[in-house]
């Protein structure tokens, strides 16, 4: 059964630094998605990655992709209060299902 | 346009009562699904959809019915609800490479 973990669940940073998500998973996929949600909203989508060593960016934004692994990571750049949200991982079950295993999220608060 | 439409947007009600949330995609994607998020914000699987035919029910309680009239649509009836039931419920639609979230209905059991 595909599991998918992501940590860590809170982070706390200050505006300008830098940190990363990481989001493991427990079964092979070919589709890994981000996603970014804010208090009260839906599931705004950020990247897909798609392929081993897949990068995508997106302003502070960089995601990547390690099959081999089963790993990926969101790192953040010079945070700001702006990217106060919660981000989720969740990644394709190969399993004839089509459905999306979420990992729990990672509430980010960048202060001041 | 929004690419994935739910209704309604709140919906309060009381137990035992039946009601329904709707759910429509202009993306002409295959797949469709409906996930339940908890209050610590948990997002849990309930049903995967592909070209109107049920893939996945994830352990629901059969108070819980999905409907999709066609591969753009799929809705979800809730029978006789309980408290437990309060929850946000999100519809969503995946293509070869997107997938994409209605706004989500908070439903509210009191």
């Amino acid at each position: 059964e595909l599991k998918v973990e992501q940590n860590p669940l809170f982070l706390s940073m200050q505006e300008g630094k830098n940190y990363t998500i990481y989001c493991n998973y427990s079964t092979t996929s070919d589709r890994l998605y981000w996603y970014r949600q804010d208090p009260g909203k839906s599931l705004e989508s950020l990247f897909v990655l798609l392929s081993n060593g897949a990068v995508k960016q997106e302003g502070r934004l960089m995601a990547s992709l390690d099959t081999k692994a089963r790993l990926s990571t969101l790192h953040i750049t010079a945070a700001v209060h702006d990217l106060s949200a919660t981000y989720f991982c969740a990644v394709k079950d190969q399993g004839g299902s089509e459905k999306l295993v979420f990992g729990k999220g990672t509430k980010l608060t960048v202060n001041p | 346009d929004t690419a994935v439409s739910q209704t309604p947007k709140y919906l309060v009600t009381q137990m035992g009562n039946d009601k329904s949330i709707k759910c429509e995609q202009n993306l002409g994607h295959d797949t469709m699904y409906w996930y339940k998020q908890d209050s610590k914000k948990f997002l849990k699987i309930m049903f995967s959809y592909n070209n109107k035919e049920l893939i996945i029910n994830e352990t629901v309680p059969n108070r819980f019915s999905p409907k999709s009239p066609d591969k753009a649509h799929l809705n979800l009836h809730i029978n006789s609800l309980e408290l437990g039931d309060s929850a946000v419920y999100f519809c969503a639609s995946r293509g070869d490479t997107e997938a994409f979230f209605g706004q989500g209905t908070r439903l509210t059991v009191v």
